[in-house]
């Protein structure tokens, strides 16, 4: 159980274009979801909370009109890198907290993470 | 905000040997520290947590240990194997807000 998932793998794409990531919990339901940027070497980065209904919450220093989240469904939030540039290239990963009664609190479940290179 | 630091930031040890990373963090309101094994270009996957009203856990090989006094908790691994050569993190979070600080992460390479 508490399987998250994500969507591409992999993007390469060209500098001034927009790149949308996907992540689905599989089997859970997730009011909260988290969203990661891990550059090479480098630790896991917080970036934005994001909430099923309502506007995501972003870090001190992450531009939100830049990464767009949207979190429309209990298992599906995605992130829109829009008009990406080289610098924006790195390993997005996303998470999510399950909670439900059974769920542990605090606990959260990663997807494989999204690796992204802007030409 | 939260700040965890980790040491140390690689760690060699021969294969049968113990490694200990250790970590600190600043808000007394975290309440769960997890740690985290990740391999290259993939997830990081939990190994073992430790919630606030708990000092010491363990599973198998692997320990950890939290003093809420020092604000400090460090990861144990006993009989190291060579499979458990990764980069681990240590995090903590309060728990209202769920959100996970991480610290920069421990290179461990289990030599032969």
């Amino acid at each position: 159980g508490a399987v998250v998932s994500q969507h591409p793998s992999w993007v390469i794409c060209k500098s001034g274009t927009s790149v949308k990531i996907e992540c689905r919990s599989l089997d859970f339901q997730a009011t909260t979801m988290f969203w990661y940027r891990q550059f090479p070497k480098q630790s896991l980065m917080l970036m934005a909370t994001s909430n099923e209904g309502s506007k995501a919450t972003y870090e001190q220093g992450v531009e939100k009109d830049k990464f767009l989240i949207n979190h429309a469904s209990l298992t599906l939030s995605t992130l829109t890198v829009t008009s990406a540039h080289p610098e924006d290239s790195s390993f997005y990963i996303c998470s999510a907290r399950d909670h439900s009664p059974t769920g542990r609190l605090n606990e959260q479940f990663f997807g494989p993470g999204t690796r992204l290179t802007v030409l | 905000g939260e700040n965890v630091e980790q040491h140390p930031s690689t760690l060699s040890v021969q294969e049968g040997d113990s490694a200990v990373i250790k970590c600190t963090y600043s808000d007394s309101a975290s309440n769960y520290f997890p740690w985290y094994k990740q391999e290259l270009g993939k997830r990081p996957q939990l190994i073992i947590d430790i919630r606030s009203n708990v000092g010491e856990k363990k599973d198998q090989r692997i320990a950890v240990t939290l003093n809420k006094t020092a604000k400090h908790f460090s990861l144990h691994i006993t009989e190291t194997q060579p499979e458990d050569s990764a980069v681990y993190f240590c995090a903590s979070s309060t728990g209202t807000a769920s959100k996970l600080t991480f610290g920069t992460g421990t290179r461990l390479q289990v030599t032969l």
